[in-house]
C-alpha cells in the first residue's frame, strides 16, 4: 500500500525556470515530510524538510509548500539548474523517540535543460 | 563521502545463494535503516535497528533477515535469492532525534540475482 505517492514519473524543465515536483500522501498521521535528491550510482542525499505543523519551508533555490488539508506537498526549485537535474523522492514519516520509519514515493525525474 | 559505509558495492549471486551486504552508520549514529529500490519501485523499507535493536519492521521478506553488532555496525542477510531479489539495496543511519535532517545514506549495494 504506498501512502507517498508521486504522480509524474517525470518533469523536464527549462534552465532558469521554476521546477514544481508534487507529492500525495494518504496518511494523515505523518508528521514529518522530506524530499530527497538521488543521482545515479549515488545514494539519496537530504535536500529539504518540512514538519506537520508548518506550511511552508525554504532554503536557497529549494520551497516546500505543504497543504495538510489535501494532503499534499511539493517541492519548489527557483531558477532551475541543469545540476538540478536528479531523481527526486519525496517521503513522510511518524517519528518515536528511537527513530523513524521513512516512507518513500517513487520518485520524479527532473531534467533540466540548458 | 556521506559517512556510512556500505560493501560491497556489486554482488552476482545465483539463485538459492544466500548473501551477506554490510553497512556501518555514520559515526554516532545509533539507528540503522535498510531499504530496497527495486525497478520501477520507490524505496521500500525493510527493517530498523536501533543501539542494537530491532526497533521496526517494513516489507521485509521472511528470506531475509538483519542484525546490528555493538560496534553499530549492520548486516542484512538475504537467503534462497530469487531472481526477483534484484536490487539495490541501501543502508541508511540517523541520530536519536533531529527527523528534520532525515537521514543519511550509503551509497547503495546492487546485487544481481542470476
Amino acid at each position: 500500500d504506498q501512502q507517498v505517492k508521486q504522480n509524474s514519473p517525470s518533469l523536464s524543465v527549462q534552465e532558469g525556470r521554476i521546477s514544481i515536483l508534487n507529492c500525495d500522501y494518504t496518511n494523515s498521521m505523518f508528521d514529518y515530510f522530506l524530499w530527497y535528491k538521488k543521482y545515479p550510482a549515488e545514494g539519496p542525499t537530504f535536500l529539504i524538510s518540512i514538519s506537520s505543523i508548518k506550511d511552508k519551508n525554504e532554503d536557497g533555490r529549494f520551497t516546500v509548500f505543504l497543504n495538510k488539508s489535501a494532503k499534499h506537498l511539493s517541492l519548489h526549485i527557483v531558477p532551475s539548474q541543469p545540476g538540478d537535474s536528479a531523481v527526486y523522492f519525496c517521503a513522510a514519516s511518524v517519528g518515536t523517540i528511537a527513530g523513524y520509519a521513512l516512507n518513500f514515493g517513487k520518485g520524479t525525474s527532473l531534467l533540466v535543460t540548458p | 563521502d556521506s559517512g556510512v559505509t556500505q560493501t560491497p558495492k556489486h554482488l552476482i549471486t545465483a539463485t538459492g545463494q544466500r548473501v551477506t551486504l554490510r553497512c556501518s552508520p555514520r559515526s554516532g549514529d545509533l539507528s540503522v535503516y535498510w531499504y530496497q529500490q527495486s525497478l520501477d519501485q520507490g524505496l521500500q523499507f525493510l527493517i530498523q535497528y536501533y543501539n542494537g535493536e530491532e526497533r521496526a519492521k517494513g516489507n521485509i521478506l521472511e528470506r531475509f533477515s538483519a542484525q546490528q553488532f555493538p560496534d553499530l555496525h549492520s548486516e542484512l542477510n538475504l537467503s534462497s535469492l530469487e531472481l526477483g531479489d534484484s536490487a539495490l539495496y541501501f543502508c541508511a543511519s540517523s541520530a536519536t532525534g533531529g527527523r528534520g535532517y532525515g537521514y543519511t545514506f550509503g551509497s547503495g549495494t546492487r546485487l544481481t540475482v542470476v
